[in-house]
This record gives structure tokens, sequence and C-alpha cells, in this order.
């Protein structure tokens, strides 16, 4: 099974904090994806990246940068937190013989007071 | 960005209790693909589809890509209350990287 693990659960921050969420999948694939979960809002795309070093602005790259450094890990950087990045933060990956399913972690819930 | 219509938006049933529900969408995808969501939790795949008229099953539960490839149906047997969560739906339209999501149906079973 593949499995798509995010480091933290739950992160408290205060406004203007940098925050790092990590994301690290161990199946090999090419494809990642940063999404935030928002009641009524649903799954929004961050940040997508298609290869080490490579990305692509999703539908909502605003206040958001990422990094991928190796091909197992992705990373989200909230450069300076504000309270409406408080969300529900996915981290999902895709690739392989099977590229079209789309893996999800477990998710962080992130409060940003 | 784009979500997928998916209905009902929540249902309450008995145990035991057979379940539909379904997306639709006004472009046409090649792979279809249904989700489980619990509070708190990461969604769980549950089943992919990748043709028209496709039906597949994983235990209780079975999903169709629908002939016009533009909806597809969840179907849950025998309802138990572990069923509990939120179903969504994504399609993948090819030539894309993008996930198109369903609104997801909320599912309460009452022992």
């Amino acid at each position: 099974d593949v499995k798509v693990t995010q480091s933290s659960r739950y992160l408290v921050k205060r406004t203007g904090e940098k925050v790092f969420l990590e994301c690290v999948q161990d199946m090999d694939h090419e494809n990642m994806f940063w999404y935030r979960q928002d009641p009524g809002l649903g799954l929004r795309l961050i940040y997508f990246s298609y290869d080490v070093k490579m990305k692509e602005k999703g539908d909502i790259p605003e206040g958001y940068s990422v990094s991928r450094e190796k091909k197992e890990r992705f990373s989200l950087i909230l450069e300076s937190a504000s309270t409406n990045q408080t969300s529900m933060y996915l981290c999902a990956s895709r690739g392989g013989q099977d590229n079209e399913k789309l893996f999800f972690g477990s998710g962080t819930q992130l409060s940003v007071l | 960005g784009q979500q997928l219509n998916q209905s009902p938006q929540s249902m309450f049933i008995q145990e035991g209790e057979d379940v539909s529900m379904n997306c639709t969408s006004s472009s046409i995808f090649n792979t279809w693909l249904w989700y489980k969501q619990e509070p708190g939790e990461g969604p769980v795949l549950l089943i992919a589809l990748y043709k028209a008229g496709e039906l597949t099953s994983n235990g209780r539960l079975t999903a169709q890509f629908g002939i016009t490839r533009k909806d597809s149906f969840l179907n849950i047997s025998a309802s138990i209350p572990s069923d509990v969560g939120i179903y969504f739906c994504a399609g993948f339209p090819s030539g894309t990287y993008k996930y198109i999501f369903g609104t997801g149906t909320r599912l309460k079973v009452l022992a």
C-alpha cells in the first residue's frame, strides 16, 4: 500500500511565524501535491510538483511556497502565517503504473492565532 | 476552483440499508475516483474507475463510471455504523494534473 506521511497532525502557530509542513511518500511517485480543505470550499490545490526541484502553482499559491529537494519529500512553507491560513492541509502523491490514483496523507490541522 | 456536483449532500440511514450517491460533471473525465474521509483524517481511496460503463466493487462498495463519461455512482450495500463519514468523488481529465473534487456526501448510519 502507498503510504503518504505528514509529519504533524495538529499545529498551532502565531501570526507572522514561518511554518513548515512536511510530507513523505514511500512509493517513488513522481507527482506530489499540497491541498487545503475548508468547509464549504472543498479541496483547493496550492502547489503541485511533477519532479524533484520542479513545481507549479495551483489555484491558491499566494502566501505559500514549496520545496522538493528529494523525490520522496515535498514541503509546504508558510513564509508568514496569517489567520486566514488556518485550515486542514493535505498532501497527496501519484505515480507509477497506476498514475491516475491519488493517495492522500492523514492531514495536518493548522491553527494560526 | 471547479467542483463536481455531488448528491445527496447528506444522508441519515438505518443500519442495514443500502446507500446510493452520484457525481456529475459538465466535462468528460477519463478517470473517476471515490474517497471516504473521516473527521480529522485524510481521504482514503476506495475505488478507481477508468472507462465508460465500468462497474467495480470493493467489498460492500460498488462504483460505476457513467456511459456519458460525465458522471459516476457509488453504492454501499447493507450499511454498518463504521460507514459513517464523508464520501467524495474526484475526476481526472486527461492531459492535466488537476483533479476536480466533488462537494461530498455526508453519511450517518443509525444503529
